[in-house]
């Protein structure tokens, strides 16, 4: 069975800093999706962004990238310049044809 | 916004009874999900579907059951509440074809039952 697991459950960072947030998944699978996604505290789930896993190459948004290690099933996400909106809830999520799978969430605080 | 949305919103029910949670999609998007969220678990899939009548148990599907009679809509059941079915319940719509592979999610249900 296919898990992900996000082995902070909490994370703080400085205004303007860097931080990094883990993520890794289990899978017999070799061709799948990876997400990183936010969730503030109004509950809605926004997409910050994804990675396919044929394509080698991490995947960049602005001040957020990746860190995909497909041999080591790690997926870890960095936001640079870190910014008192990016305070939230972060999930990371693993899908293959249909199932998709979240793991267990890391609370981002960013301290001013 | 992707045009999905839940009902309804909070539910306040007692234990042992039938509550039936509606997810209503008008995207047409082919997979349906429905999440339970709870502190320190993070989103935990319940059960999806990938057509309509096509549906698949996730990790915490006891106590669970669901329909897809329509593209549109997605039913969650339970059969018989209890205590520890008190969450918060996400429904996700997704496509994923090889460019769109993003999930959508509803605005959750908060169900309590008592």
């Amino acid at each position: 069975a296919q898990t992900v697991t996000q082995s902070q459950p909490e994370m703080s960072v400085q205004e303007a800093e860097t931080v990094t947030l883990s993520c890794t998944y289990d899978t017999s699978e070799s061709d799948y999706y990876l997400f990183w996604y936010k969730q503030p505290p109004s509950r809605q789930m926004i997409l910050v962004i994804r990675q396919e896993a044929y394509k080698q190459q991490n995947a960049t948004e602005n001040r957020f990238s990746v860190n995909f290690q497909k041999a080591a099933k790690s997926f870890s996400l960095k936001i640079s310049d870190s910014q008192l909106g990016d305070a939230a809830m972060y999930f990371c999520a693993w899908v293959n044809t249909g199932k998709l799978i979240f793991g267990q969430g890391t609370t981002l605080q960013v301290k001013p | 916004d992707a045009g999905i949305t839940q009902s309804p919103r909070h539910k306040v029910t007692e234990t042992g009874t039938p509550v039936t949670l509606r997810c209503h999609q008008t995207e047409n998007h082919r997979y349906m999900y429905w999440y339970r969220q709870d502190p320190g678990h993070g989103l935990r899939l319940i059960h999806y579907s990938y057509g309509v009548k096509d549906t698949d148990k996730g990790e915490v599907s006891d106590g669970y059951s669901v329909s897809r009679s329509k593209t549109e809509d997605f039913l969650l059941t339970l059969e018989s509440a209890t205590s520890s079915q008190t969450s918060v319940y996400f429904c996700a719509i997704s496509e994923q074809v090889r460019t769109n592979t993003e999930a959508f999610f509803g605005q959750g249900t908060r169900l309590t039952v008592v």
